[in-house]
């Protein structure tokens, strides 16, 4: 079991919203302000898509967005696209376990 | 261009021994904090450890499941970042992968929680 907890699988239309949740506790997520967000294709590295809760490194398009609220995290992705389907994985700075991530959450376009 | 490779994985059996190696090339590694990323066949990710640049400490920390097995290491004169893994049980099958901490816009350095530039990945098979 993972330490981060986030959904399975979501789903979304092209051009449609999508929003992905990271529930941890108040020693990590709740914590600090340290969330990131990755990207994963088949058979790829993982992307760094958010980090600080919601920044965003250069190059990644302002589609993707981050926010928290308490112990939970979100990531959303505006106006899918195709390229969008991959795995989404939620990461957290946890103190003296230093990082944890979330089990992943498969995106598909439909 | 900025690139690190991992090397390395192979099929070990349970109880054996393996070190991975990571090269880098097109940025500033010894400023870097390198960390090894972990992810089983078709599971998620999970962190394992991570050493500081030498001018941020140089000390390691590594993840629970891990530790007394598993030991970072990294030569700034070769560019390259080790993990050697002792004690290997069937659960340390997975890709391994090497990334380095991310310095943003502002500045700021992320050694320990936002990653940006990653490896291809060595697969590690613990097997009898």
């Amino acid at each position: 079991q993972s330490a981060l907890t986030q959904p399975p699988s979501a789903s979304g239309s092209p051009g449609q919203s999508v929003t992905i949740s990271c529930t941890g506790t108040s020693s990590d997520v709740g914590g600090y302000n340290y969330v990131s967000w990755y990207q994963q294709h088949p058979g790829k590295a993982p992307k760094l898509m958010i980090y600080e809760v919601s920044k965003r490194p250069s190059g990644v398009p302002d589609r993707f967005s981050g926010s928290k609220s308490g112990n939970t995290a979100s990531l959303t992705v505006s106006g899918l696209q195709d390229e969008d389907e991959a795995d989404y994985y939620c990461s957290s700075y946890a103190g003296s376990k230093i990082l944890l991530f979330g089990g992943g959450t498969k995106l598909t376009v439909l | 261009e900025v690139q690190l490779v991992e090397s390395g994985g192979g099929l070990v059996k349970p109880g054996g021994s393996l070190r991975l190696s990571c090269a880098s090339s097109g940025f500033a590694f010894s400023n870097a904090w390198m960390i090894w990323v972990r992810q089983p066949p078709g599971k998620g990710l999970e962190w394992v450890g991570r050493i500081k640049s030498k001018s941020g400490g140089g000390t390691t920390d590594c993840a629970e499941p891990v530790k007394g097995r598993f030991t970072l290491s990294r030569d700034d004169s070769k560019n390259m970042f080790y993990l050697e893994m002792n004690s290997l049980k069937t659960e340390d099958t997975a890709i391994y992968y090497c990334t380095t901490g991310y310095s943003d816009s502002s500045g700021r350095y992320h050694g320990d929680d936002a990653f940006d530039i990653w490896g291809q990945g060595t697969m590690v098979t613990v097997s009898s």
